[in-house]
Parts: structure tokens; sequence; C-alpha cells
């Protein structure tokens, strides 16, 4: 079956531009997991979403960051007032149910890699 | 706060085992995932451990004690494919925390 799908792969912006960035869960996914990872790190945790709500938010960096799930299906990242140091992997994750107390695994889409100039 | 450590890279030969330790720290425990990514793709599971113990998958065993705060991965019968980066993580409540990841490059 198809798995989570994000796009662009890969985004160029400039400086202060406003971006987003989409991912497709796979379907039937219930929760929803946004990551960032910088070249050599691990993926850091950014947001998740249980059905439409976003569940956690605590990993957003600051509020130029900001990310909808509006059916509970499709999710979309935005990104305001871009900076240089917002460059890096976005990969979005999903998995049929919350983690908590479980062993749900979080399925990973390829990631869009976005560059600030 | 959260802490997990493995080492930054590794090498081992074709055919060889090669053992990928990871320490964490953190404020609570839920399981701890082990993930391969390869260079310019998404991670792709490969264990999940709650209870201690050792798990076994085919050429893949992960091991965890919790008393300790240590997990290992262990790959056997290494094959070129397997140069990646493998990534620790520990769940706590519904989002993963990972560490840096530990680049294994095996030679021929």
């Amino acid at each position: 079956g198809a798995g989570v799908s994000q796009t662009p792969s890969n985004k160029v912006t400039e400086k202060g531009k406003y971006v987003e960035l989409r991912c497709d869960p796979i379907s039937g996914h219930t929760a929803l997991y946004w990551y960032r990872q910088s070249l050599g790190q691990g993926p850091e945790f950014l947001i998740y979403f249980q059905g439409t709500g976003a569940a956690d938010d605590s990993g957003l960096p600051n509020d130029r960051f900001f990310a909808v799930r509006p059916e509970g299906s499709v999710s979309t990242l935005k990104i305001q007032r871009t900076e240089r140091g917002d460059s890096a992997v976005y990969l979005c994750a999903s998995s049929p149910t919350r983690l908590a107390g479980g062993s749900d695994t979080q399925y990973f889409g390829p990631g869009t890699r976005l560059t600030v100039l | 706060g959260q802490n997990i450590d493995q080492p930054t890279e590794m090498t081992a030969t074709e055919g060889a085992i090669v053992q990928i330790n990871c320490t964490y720290q953190t404020s609570g425990f839920n399981g701890l995932f082990w993930y391969q990514q390869h260079a310019g793709e998404a991670p792709t599971f490969l264990s999940y451990n709650v209870l201690d113990g050792l798990e076994e998958k085919g050429r893949f065993s992960s091991f965890l004690s919790r008393s300790k705060g240590y997990s290992y991965l262990l790959l056997k019968e290494l094959q070129m494919k397997d140069s990646a980066s493998y990534l620790c993580a520990v769940i706590l409540y519904s989002t993963l925390t990972f560490g840096k990841g530990t680049m294994l490059l095996v030679s021929p």
C-alpha cells in the first residue's frame, strides 16, 4: 500500500518568504507527526496531531511555525518569515493511533528538504 | 531533560557482526525504537522494545535494559546495503526523542 508522501521533495526559498509543506499520511492513520532533521542530527519533534487537533505542539520553535490538519488526513506545515536557520529536512510520520502505552510504529515519509537562502 | 547517546560512527566488514549501543536519560519512558536511515531517505522502522530483554528479527536483534537506561542493536551477517545511519529513539507519551544516529560503514 501507499506510504507517507510529502510534497515538495525540495523547496528553495529566500529569507523572509512564506512556505507550506504538505504531508499525506497512510490512509486510516489517525496520528500524524512533524519532525525536523538537520544534517548529522536525529529528527527533532515539532508537533503531533490526533485526528484534526494538535495534541502536542511543544516542539514548534517559535510562532513563525504553524501546522494544520483540517480534515484529519492531509497536514500542512506553514513557516512564516523564513530564516536561514530554518533550513533542514522536514519529516512527516503517521501511525494508526497514539503511541502512549502502546507499540504503534511511526512510519516516515521521504521528507521535504527546505533551503532558505 | 532528554539525553540519548550513541556513537557517531562505526565501521565493520561484510559478513561480520556489529553492535550499536544507545544509552538514554529521559524524564519518562514508554519504549525504545531503532530506525535505519539511508542517506537522503526516510527513517525506516527496525525494532521496538518496551520490556527488558532481547527481540530478534532476522539478521537484526535489539536489547533493552530499563534499569541501566541502555539498549543495543545487533546486526549479523553484515551486507553492503546495511551501510546507513541507525537511530535510537525513546518514546514518551506520543512523541519520539531521537539520538543523533550512528553512521555505519560496511566495507568489503
